[in-house]
């Protein structure tokens, strides 16, 4: 089946240490995004990557890190300087169709730091 | 102003009840658009694209309003099945990427 995997589901962290947050789609699909969502919020997009070795900082890039060396995975650091980083951490890539893109979502990660 | 703005609600409504949500857009170069659901704690998941001549999916009416920026999601014979948040997306031209509304927050009552 064709999809887009995060891993892990919950992942807990000690203030003051990086954690990399993983997503991998086999949708052969060129666009990844990583948003971040709040309590009660939208979804807010972090960084995003429109080709292999090419990224773009979102609206909230401050704090965080991405890579881009395969067409399939583009995972997330979550950095010390990311003041408030406990949030739910979602993964989409997407498609162009006729009208427009589409995108799709991973299952996400639900990060805790204490 | 928000990029994208829909009332967060909540909605309480009967079941078999029918409830209209709209989303209003701020860039009038806005291309595409969609409505996505999402469920408590689970990602968001594509339920429909809005066409400029408006389009049906079973239970689901999407419009959109060019000339108004806005874009109405129509459900009838409201299910239970049906609660959850459903979020309003533009996809500005030019652009590869997509700007989401909050949210508007839906519960069907048995």
């Amino acid at each position: 089946d064709g999809g887009i995997t995060q891993s892990p589901k919950y992942l807990f962290r000690k203030e003051g240490q990086n954690v990399t947050l993983s997503c991998e789609q086999n949708l052969n699909h060129d666009a990844m995004y990583w948003y971040r969502q709040d309590p009660g919020q939208g979804l807010r997009l972090i960084y995003y990557s429109q080709i292999v070795n090419d990224f773009q900082k979102g609206d909230i890039a401050e704090g965080y890190s991405v890579s881009r060396e395969k067409k399939e995975s583009f995972p997330l650091t979550v950095t010390s300087a990311q003041k408030n980083p406990t949030a739910f951490y979602l993964c989409a890539s997407s498609i162009k169709r006729e009208r427009g893109y589409e995108q799709y979502f991973g299952p996400g990660t639900r990060l805790t730091v204490t | 102003r928000k990029e994208v703005e829909q009332d967060p609600g909540p909605f309480n409504v009967p079941e078999g009840a029918t409830v209209a949500f709209n989303c209003t857009y701020s860039n009038s170069a806005s291309q595409s658009f969609f409505w996505y659901r999402q469920d408590c704690r689970k990602e968001p998941k594509l339920l429909m694209s809005v066409y400029s001549s408006g389009n049906e999916d079973g239970r689901f009416t999407a419009q959109l309003n060019r000339a108004s920026q806005y874009i109405s999601l129509l459900i009838r014979d409201s299910k239970l099945s049906d609660s959850a948040t459903y979020l309003c997306v533009v996809h500005l031209q030019g652009a590869q990427k997509l700007v989401f509304g909050q949210g508007t927050r839906l519960t069907i009552n048995p």
